[in-house]
């Protein structure tokens, strides 16, 4: 079964500043989605930025970057130019592509971040 | 284009009673998903559902929970008989018909308290 592993219950950063998001994960499968998930407190869930795994490439999205490893299994996240926006829980995701229950998406337990001033 | 709609946003029930929760997915979606979500944690997945078919209920409890997702309505995840371990936030989300590298959307959410 696949496990996905965020190592750091609460994360803070300064304004403007650039902060890492940890997720490891596990699986015998050779392609899969990452995604990174951020749910403020409102609690929606907003896709954040999201990666497949035959790309060697790391996905960006504007402030948002990744630093996947493949042969690591690590999937981490940037942010950067942290804005009073950015806090919120961010969840790491995997789905995976050839197995027949594909879609689901399995969660780890989540980040908090904080952005001070 | 309307996101995926879930109600109530807000649901109270007694020990014992009947939660049902409602999704509807977004205009064009025929996959629908179901997650819980306990108090701090992350989300975990229950059932997957495509239109009069349950595809994947692996992450379903065995007993008092069921889900459907009829030819017309939204999907209903139905919950007997509740139980204080039933509070927590059930999510829905939605994607389009066999794009497995499209991202699935997800509602706001049920907050389901049991009293």
């Amino acid at each position: 079964a696949q496990t996905v592993t965020q190592s750091q219950p609460e994360m803070s950063v300064q304004e403007a500043e650039t902060v890492t998001l940890s997720c490891t994960y596990d699986t015998s499968e050779s392609d899969y989605y990452l995604f990174w998930y951020k749910q403020p407190p409102s609690r929606q869930m907003i896709l954040v930025i999201r990666q497949e795994a035959y790309k060697q490439q790391n996905a960006t999205e504007n402030r948002f970057s990744v630093n996947f490893q493949k042969a690591a299994k690590s999937f981490s996240l940037k942010i950067s130019d942290s804005q009073l926006g950015d806090a919120a829980m961010y969840f790491c995701a995997y789905r995976a592509v050839y197995t027949g229950t594909a879609s689901k998406l399995t969660f780890g337990t989540g980040t908090r971040l904080q952005v001070t001033l | 284009n309307a996101g995926v709609m879930q109600n109530p946003r807000h649901l109270v029930r007694r020990r014992g009673q009947e939660a049902r929760l409602r999704c509807s997915p977004m205009k064009g979606h025929s996959h629908v998903y179901w997650y819980r979500q306990l108090p701090e944690e992350g989300l975990k997945f229950m059932v997957y559902l495509q239109k009069e078919n349950i595809i994947d209920e692996s992450g379903m409890p065995k007993e008092r929970f069921s889900a459907e997702f009829p030819k017309e309505g939204p999907s209903i995840l139905r919950i007997q008989q509740v139980v204080r371990g039933d509070s927590a936030a059930y999510f829905c989300a939605s994607s389009p018909e066999g794009l497995l590298n499209q991202p699935q959307h997800f509602g706001d959410g049920t907050r389901l308290s049991i009293l």
